[in-house]
């Protein structure tokens, strides 16, 4: 049972365009979000998080939309650049019981030079 | 301010074997966490330690993992005896507190069982 969905494996974009990643979720008692960046070797690390009190959170050229009645959010990266190529993971967590982070599947992002 | 660490990187052992894990997380961090990372899925909880005791071990294969943080600051993950299925990242994080917080990934241990 996905609760949290990730249904792109993979993206491609140019460098300096605008990159979209997407999240849907099923479980509506989730109600923070957050996106993480991961590099290979690596460990995740967080990107950039949204409350289901907003609809957008904004920082620097990453914004998060989140669509409560849709269950959805959006990571959009303006001007997306090589460095942002990475796999990118949306978690959703209840603020209630244990906070439990529950991750998508991921996105793997290219930005073509 | 140093990040979470864990050893080993790398692990490969064969099936029935046993194998340990170690996590330090970032001082102060009340909150550590296991996770499971299986190629091509998103991290998935394991346990959750509040201090050195367990918040959550609800998605922990109890018959075969095991984990313990002694003193309320490092912890181990242990598989015993290990499976096929069990090859993963096996990745530690901590957090602050009880809450929404960020998490802190460590690197993480790829384990590979033949």
């Amino acid at each position: 049972d996905q609760q949290v969905k990730q249904n792109s494996p993979s993206l491609s974009v140019q460098e300096g365009r605008i990159s979209i990643l997407n999240c849907d979720y099923t479980n509506s008692m989730f109600d923070y979000f957050l996106w993480y960046k991961k590099y290979p070797a690596e460990g995740p690390t967080f990107l950039i998080s949204i409350s289901s009190i907003k609809d957008k959170n904004e920082d620097g050229r990453f914004t998060v939309f989140l669509n409560k009645s849709a269950k959805h959010l959006s990571l959009h990266i303006v001007p997306s650049q090589p460095g942002d190529s990475a796999v990118y993971f949306c978690a959703a967590v209840p603020t209630s019981g244990t906070y439990k982070y529950i991750f998508g599947t991921g996105t793997r992002l290219k930005v073509l030079a | 301010e140093a990040g979470v660490a864990q050893s080993p990187r790398y692990k490969i052992i064969e099936k029935r074997q046993s194998v340990a894990f170690w996590c330090n997380p970032i001082s102060g961090h009340a909150t550590l966490y296991w996770y499971q990372q299986i190629l091509g899925q998103g991290p998935k909880l394991l346990i959750q330690f509040q201090n050195n005791g367990v918040v959550d071990d609800s998605q922990l294969p109890k018959d075969r993992f095991s984990a313990e943080r002694l003193k309320g600051v490092d912890s181990t993950l242990k598989i015993q005896p290990a499976k096929l299925e069990d090859s993963a990242v096996y990745l530690c994080a901590s957090g602050p507190g009880l809450a929404a917080d960020t998490q802190y990934f460590g690197p993480g241990t790829r384990l590979t069982v033949l």
